[in-house]
């Protein structure tokens, strides 16, 4: 099992520029979580899918950002425009089931750096 | 120790010894507790878990103690190795929402060899 792969491990934009952050949760999970970490607020929830439908977006920071997940193997995460203070690293995890309740398996994390 | 929401502390001890990492947590409404550990360039690593009818579980050199009283966690480490250098977080599940972990900011552990 290669677990949760995230895409790309670290990334350099333009303030104003567009930010698209991918995820591959492990396959058979239904649950798929976004969270970013940053040293002032910690890991925040941003975004919760079951069974590929957002289920909870209330930690998404504002319209700039947005989430998709099309199918069971792939989800996005999108920012745009892109601001300096979005620089963060942008976990992806995902867990068996909704009530799974062994914890998440997270991904490596997508650095992001908006300059 | 470590508060749900605040600062970041650190903890260094030498090979070899006991470590204990502290959690308090605010909510009592929170039933379902998580130790993760966290390495430099990776992402949280599930570590043990416990839910709130218990007060004690053991792992593979980890125990986590809870006490609900004073609402206060605490992850220890047996016989610490360099290995176990990381950021510790714990999580809670609050109310029973059973994907909503809310993360505490996290204790720096440093073993030194």
């Amino acid at each position: 099992d290669a677990g949760v792969i995230q895409s790309p491990r670290h990334e350099v934009t333009e303030m104003g520029q567009e930010v698209t952050l991918r995820c591959k949760p492990i396959s058979g999970h239904n649950s798929l979580f976004w969270y970013r970490q940053t040293m002032m607020r910690g890991l925040e929830l941003l975004i919760y899918f079951n069974n590929n439908v957002p289920i909870d977006d209330s930690g998404m920071p504002e319209d700039r950002f947005s989430a998709k997940m099309p199918n069971a193997s792939f989800s996005t995460l999108k920012i745009q425009p892109s601001e300096p203070r979005d620089s963060a690293v942008y976990f992806c995890a995902s867990s068996l089931r909704q009530g799974d309740r062994n914890g998440y398996t997270f991904g490596s994390g997508t650095r992001l750096t908006v300059v | 120790g470590e508060s749900v929401g605040l600062h970041l502390p650190t903890l260094s001890v030498q090979e070899g010894d006991n470590s204990i990492i502290n959690c308090a947590y605010s909510n009592s409404a929170s039933d379902y507790f998580i130790w993760y550990k966290q390495e430099s360039g990776k992402g949280p690593q599930f570590i043990i878990d416990i839910r709130s009818n218990m007060d004690k579980r053991q792992g593979q050199r980890v125990t986590v103690l809870l006490n609900k009283t004073v609402k206060h966690l605490s992850l220890q480490i047996a016989a610490t190795q360099p290995g176990d250098s990381a950021v510790y977080f714990c999580a809670e599940n609050i109310g029973g929402s059973n994907y909503k972990l809310t993360f505490g900011k996290g204790t720096l552990l440093t073993v030194n060899p």
